[in-house]
């Protein structure tokens, strides 16, 4: 099947420690992005990629990085310097180059807590 | 970058009425704008796109949304909404940098 794997479901972080969220496709998608997801504020942007060895920052990258070695992978890692990490973070990807071909897929999430 | 506003944050309706949910972006390009729906405990769906042409779009479960270029907005429509439409629903727009954005969210409550 193909789709978008987010692991693990549930991270727990404690305080000074870096975390690294995992995304994997299997869709043959070019661009891959991540959102955080907080009540009331809808998903934002934290970064996205369009292309392997190459990304760009979104609204809030601050306390975050990422990583793009291969096309189907994008992993998220949250920094000590990321002082409210708890939210929901989501996963997406989609085909680029023709406009037409800009649906997101979704994965499942993964939800991050704070010892 | 683009931009996205919802207006209505929470929406309480019966079973039966009808539903229009305001979406307005900001964006000097060309863009591709999009409805999102997430059931409680499920992805992010798709519910409907526009890319071009007819500004009136239909998608599933009744759903349909109007672009109107000259007031930035993808106003959602239904006219006569279930109990299973209680859900989260987002506008979301794409520019020409692949820069997807969405809005804050409507929850939807529908009352049986």
């Amino acid at each position: 099947d193909g789709g978008i794997t987010q692991s693990p479901k549930y991270l727990f972080r404690k305080e000074g420690q870096n975390v690294t969220l995992s995304c994997e496709q299997n869709l043959n998608h070019d661009a891959m992005y991540w959102y955080r997801q907080d009540p009331g504020q809808g998903l934002r942007l934290i970064y996205y990629s369009q292309i392997v060895n190459d990304f760009q920052k979104g609204d809030i990258a601050e306390g975050y990085s990422v990583s793009r070695e291969k096309k189907e992978s994008f992993p998220l890692t949250v920094t000590s310097a990321q002082k409210n990490p708890t939210a929901f973070y989501l996963c997406a990807s989609n085909e680029i180059g023709a406009l037409a071909k800009n649906i997101q897929y979704f994965g499942a999430g993964t939800r991050l807590s704070v010892l | 970058a683009q931009s996205v506003s919802q207006h209505n944050h929470h929406v309480i309706l019966s079973e039966a009425a009808s539903l229009e949910l305001g979406c307005n972006y900001s964006y000097g390009g060309t863009v591709n704008l999009f409805w999102y729906v997430q059931y409680p405990g499920q992805h992010l769906q798709l519910l409907l796109k526009y890319f071009s042409g007819d500004p009136l779009v239909k998608g599933i479960k009744g759903f349909e949304a109007e672009f109107i270029k000259s007031k930035f907005s993808f106003n959602l429509r239904k006219p006569s909404v279930q109990w299973s439409d209680t859900a989260e629903y987002f506008c979301a727009v794409i520019g020409n940098n692949n820069d997807m954005r969405f809005g804050a969210g409507t929850r939807l409550t529908v009352k049986p």
